[in-house]
C-alpha cells in the first residue's frame, strides 16, 4: 500500500532563508509524486508534480523538488522564502489502476516565517 | 482559483442529521474526487467518479454516499451525522480517468467546512 511520511510537523524559518521540507514515500512501483500547498482557509494548490524523467522538478512560486529513488524521497526546496509562503504543505503519492485514481497524502508540514 | 467550485462554504448541523455537499468540476474535467480533512485523520481520499460512474473508493463510511450527475457536478451525501464527521470536505477534479495507467493532476476546490454539534 502507498504511504507518505512528512517527518516535520512544524518548521519555522526566517524570511529570506532557504527551505527544505522532507517527504518520504512508500510505493511498489514508480510513483507519481505531488506537492500541494494550503493557505489558511483555502483549498489545496498544486506546487509541482513528478511523473517521470528529470528528477529535479520546477514548480510555481520558486519551489523545486528532487526525486531520489534510492532514498524514497521527494523533498521540496526553495532558496529564499517570503512571508507569503507561510502555509501548510502536503506531499502526496498517487497511483492509477484501471481508471481508478487515488492520492495518498502525508500529514502535512506547517511552515511559519519569522520576519 | 482552480476552477472547481464547492457549496456551501460552511455548514453547521446537529448530530443525526443529513447534509449534501455540492461540487462543480473544472470545465472539461470528467473525474471528480472527494476528500475529507480532519485534525486526527489528516487528508483522506473518499471516492472518485468518472463521467457518472464510481471508479475508486477509499475510506468512505457507509453513512456517506456520492453521485455524479450528467452535467458532471457531484454531490456528497452525509447521513446520521456524528461529532467526528466535523471536517473540511474537499472536491477535486481532473481531465480523465487515468487511462493507460497515467495519473491525472487533480485540482482542488476551496472546500466545505462541516461542523456537527
Amino acid at each position: 500500500a502507498q504511504s507518505v511520511t512528512q517527518p516535520d510537523i512544524h518548521i519555522t524559518v526566517s524570511e529570506g532563508a532557504s527551505l527544505e521540507l522532507r517527504c518520504n514515500y512508500s510505493y511498489g512501483a514508480t510513483p507519481y509524486l505531488f506537492w500541494y500547498v494550503q493557505s489558511p482557509g483555502q483549498g489545496l494548490q498544486l506546487l509541482l508534480k513528478y511523473f517521470s524523467g528529470d528528477t529535479l522538478v520546477q514548480g510555481i512560486k520558486g519551489f523545486e523538488a528532487e526525486f531520489k529513488r534510492s532514498q524514497s524521497s521527494f523533498n521540496l526546496r526553495k532558496p529564499s522564502v517570503h512571508w507569503s509562503d507561510a502555509a501548510e504543505y502536503f506531499c502526496a503519492v498517487g497511483a492509477s489502476r484501471q481508471g481508478a485514481q487515488k492520492l495518498v497524502f502525508g500529514q502535512g508540514t506547517r511552515l511559519t516565517i519569522n520576519p | 482559483d482552480s476552477g472547481v467550485t464547492q457549496t456551501p462554504k460552511h455548514l453547521i448541523t446537529a448530530t443525526g442529521q443529513r447534509v449534501t455537499l455540492r461540487c462543480s468540476p473544472r470545465s472539461g474535467d470528467l473525474s471528480v474526487y472527494w476528500y475529507q480533512q480532519s485534525l486526527d485523520q489528516g487528508l483522506q481520499f473518499l471516492i472518485q467518479y468518472y463521467n457518472g460512474e464510481e471508479r475508486a473508493k477509499g475510506n468512505i463510511l457507509e453513512r456517506f454516499s456520492a453521485q455524479q450527475f450528467p452535467d458532471l457536478h457531484s454531490e456528497l451525501n452525509l447521513s446520521s451525522l456524528e461529532l467526528g464527521d466535523s471536517a473540511l470536505y474537499f472536491c477535486a477534479s481532473s481531465v480523465a480517468q487515468g487511462l493507460a495507467g497515467l495519473l491525472d493532476t487533480q485540482y482542488f476546490g476551496p472546500g466545505t467546512r462541516l461542523t456537527v454539534l
